[in-house]
């Protein structure tokens, strides 16, 4: 079965810095995707940015970006020049492409995210 | 503009009691989700629909039951068989055989009284 793991439950970064959220996964499928989502204080979940496992770029959305490491099933999530409206939760989550479940999510526990003024 | 919306945002049930959670969407997606969330445990599927008239239980659907009798409605009810129902409940969309993320609602917080 997948699982993806989250290892930092909280993480803190300053305003303006850079700070890296972890993310692992097992799986013996090839083809899959890889989602981030961002759960802010009124709890409405907001996709941040989505990799596709063919793909070997790494995704970037404005100053959100990924390290997808296929071999090693990481996936870490990279935020630069961190904003105070960027303190979240942070959810990672998986999903196989094919077989009958293909459209369920695996998530994460997620990573809670301050960011200091 | 087109969304997802959860109603009602905050709900509470006396023990014993059924309550109706809505989740109506206007994307013309075909497939509908229902997540519960609780501290430390993220979050778990209840039941999912592909289609109208079609769906299926998730890996948490004891003591909840849905319909889908219309493509833009999903709502999901919580049956006193349910023996913990207070938690965070969120629905969400997504177009069938696109692997985009999925769209989510609000949420509704639902507490036993």
């Amino acid at each position: 079965a997948q699982t993806v793991t989250q290892s930092q439950p909280e993480m803190s970064v300053q305003e303006a810095e850079t700070v890296t959220l972890s993310c692992t996964y097992d799986t013996s499928e090839s083809d899959y995707y890889l989602f981030w989502y961002k759960q802010p204080p009124s709890r409405q979940m907001i996709l941040v940015i989505r990799q596709e496992a063919y793909k070997q770029q790494n995704a970037t959305e404005n100053r959100f970006s990924v390290n997808f490491q296929k071999a090693a099933k990481s996936f870490s999530l990279k935020i630069s020049d961190s904003q105070l409206g960027d303190a979240a939760m942070y959810f990672c989550a998986y999903r196989r492409t094919k077989g009958g479940n293909n459209r369920k999510l695996i998530w994460g526990l997620g990573t809670s995210l301050a960011v200091n003024p | 503009d087109g969304g997802i919306t959860q109603s009602p945002k905050y709900l509470f049930r006396k023990e014993g009691q059924n309550v109706t959670l809505s989740c109506e969407q206007n994307l013309n997606h075909d497939a509908m989700y229902w997540y519960r969330q609780d501290p430390g445990q993220g979050l778990r599927l209840i039941y999912y629909s592909q289609i109208v008239n079609d769906f299926q239980k998730g890996d948490i659907a004891e003591g909840y039951s849905v319909s889908r009798e219309k493509k833009e409605s999903f709502p999901l009810t919580v049956t006193s068989a349910q023996k913990n129902p207070t938690a965070f409940y969120l629905c969400a969309s997504k177009e069938q055989d696109i692997n985009y993320g999925y769209t989510f609602g609000s949420g509704t917080r639902l507490t036993v009284v």
